[in-house]
């Protein structure tokens, strides 16, 4: 059972528009949920993260909305770059659990 | 600040046999969790360690320990090798309760 889903496998974006991953999950005893990026042969890199308390966090380009009735995360990036072009992946975690719950990914390419 | 560090960066290894991969993790963390991520999927969440001790395990057989030294550092060792175990082996630290984990590049396994 996938608690947690990216349901777009990839996403092409034209440079400086926006662009918008999503992520859903069903377990609602997550609290905390974070974005990482993923070049080919190079280790998953923070890029940031939100607590159930929150619905909005805002780093730079980046913004992560948090809907807690719908179950549902979007990571939008703002203006696109070319170097943002890699794999995004949402992950989540329940308090004291220790562990991550991690998607299976969205190929982000952004077209110059 | 030297990041997460793993070793072997590859490593091919045969049916039946055992392997042992390193990783020290980032400067003034004590925390260690261990990640599978099989080709076209999410990291699979493995085992934490913290204070020497396992802490948290997910979903994967006895064939798969680990150990954490005093100086923080960590191994996984996986016995009787299946063809099945051949992925991306991923390292990550944090400190304490501080909920976010940075990750390693990662160790990968084939299993001929």
């Amino acid at each position: 059972d996938q608690q947690v889903k990216q349901n777009s496998p990839s996403l092409s974006v034209q440079e400086g528009r926006i662009s918008i991953l999503n992520c859903d999950y069903t377990n609602s005893m997550f609290d905390y949920f974070l974005w990482y990026k993923k070049y080919p042969a190079e280790g998953p890199t923070f890029l940031i993260s939100i607590s159930s308390i929150k619905d909005k966090n805002e780093d730079g380009r980046f913004t992560v909305f948090l809907n807690k009735s719908a179950k549902h995360l979007s990571l939008h990036i703002v203006p696109s770059q070319p170097g943002d072009s890699a794999v995004y992946f949402c992950a989540a975690s329940e308090g004291g659990t220790y562990k991550y719950i991690f998607g299976t990914g969205t190929r982000l390419k952004v077209l110059a | 600040d030297a990041g997460v560090t793993q070793s072997p960066t590859h490593l091919i290894k045969t049916r039946g046999q055992q392997v042992t991969l390193r990783c020290s993790p980032k400067s003034g963390h004590d925390t260690v969790s261990w990640y599978q991520q099989a080709l076209g999927q999410g990291p699979q969440f493995i085992f934490q360690y913290y204070e020497e001790e396992e802490r948290q395990r997910g979903n994967f057989p006895d064939r798969f320990s680990g150990h954490q030294f005093p100086n923080y550092s960590s191994e996984l060792n996986v016995n009787a090798l299946l063809l099945g175990d051949s992925a991306l082996y991923l390292c990550a630290s944090n400190q304490g309760a501080e909920e976010t984990q940075y990750f390693g590049p990662g160790t990968r396994l084939l299993v001929l």
